[in-house]
């Protein structure tokens, strides 16, 4: 059955540090891979999403995230975190209408 | 529309209650999906529409659950008799690809809370 872990529930960094967040995810196929954020009282927007190909995708607001099939990880990173980074995020794994989220990890951003 | 948008964005019902929560996705999305994120959690899967038909609703927790999308835009989902654990966050997608796999555009969703 597929699924996705996300391994760390609450996450802190400083202001100006960098950032990766981890996604495990169990796929019975290549899968495509997605990250997304949540602001509090909004709904998901997409960050990025991995089909195929480069296994380093860039997507909005100079987030990466690096697809390891032999780890079965996507891991989201981001060189230097901004305070408007703070937020809960999400990753996703699915082809077609099947699609499945993690539990979540929340930034926190400290100044 | 310029994205996908819901309301009512808080709707508080009594236990027992009959509710409504509408879905006005990105004109032109083939792709429309009702997802339920409880307090907490990552969003979970409850159906999937391709223009008006309703080809997957495996996630449906309960026949008290229902959905449909008549004229392939506009979506209501729809709770009968809503419980205590009925309470969550439902979330609307719209793509425009079938199936949506290129990912999904989300509405803020609809706050219901069950008392």
């Amino acid at each position: 059955a597929q699924s996705v872990t996300q391994p760390d529930i609450h996450i802190t960094v400083s202001e100006g540090a960098s950032l990766e967040l981890r996604c495990n995810y169990s796929y019975g196929a290549t899968p495509y891979l997605f990250w997304y954020v949540q602001s509090p009282g909004q709904g998901l927007q997409l960050l990025l999403k991995y089909f195929s190909g480069d296994t380093l995708v860039q997507g909005i607001k100079g987030f990466e995230a690096e697809f390891k099939r032999s780890q079965s990880s996507f891991n989201l990173r981001k060189p230097s975190v901004q305070w408007s980074d703070a937020a809960e995020y999400f990753c996703a794994v699915g082809a077609g209408n099947d699609m499945r989220f993690g539990a979540g990890t929340r930034l926190t951003v400290k100044p | 529309g310029a994205g996908v948008s819901q309301s009512p964005r808080y709707k508080v019902a009594k236990r027992g209650q009959d509710v409504a929560l509408r879905c006005d996705p990105i004109s032109g999305h083939v792709s429309l999906f009702w997802y339920q994120q409880a307090l907490g959690q990552g969003p979970e899967f409850l159906t999937y529409f391709q223009n008006e038909a309703q080809l997957d609703k495996s996630g449906l927790p309960s026949d008290r659950f229902f959905a449909e999308r008549p004229e392939g835009s506009v979506s209501t989902l729809k709770i009968q008799r809503t419980q205590q654990e009925d309470s969550a966050v439902y979330l609307c997608a719209s793509s425009p690809l079938r199936g949506g796999s290129d990912g999904y555009t989300f509405g803020s969703g609809t706050r219901l809370t069950v008392v």
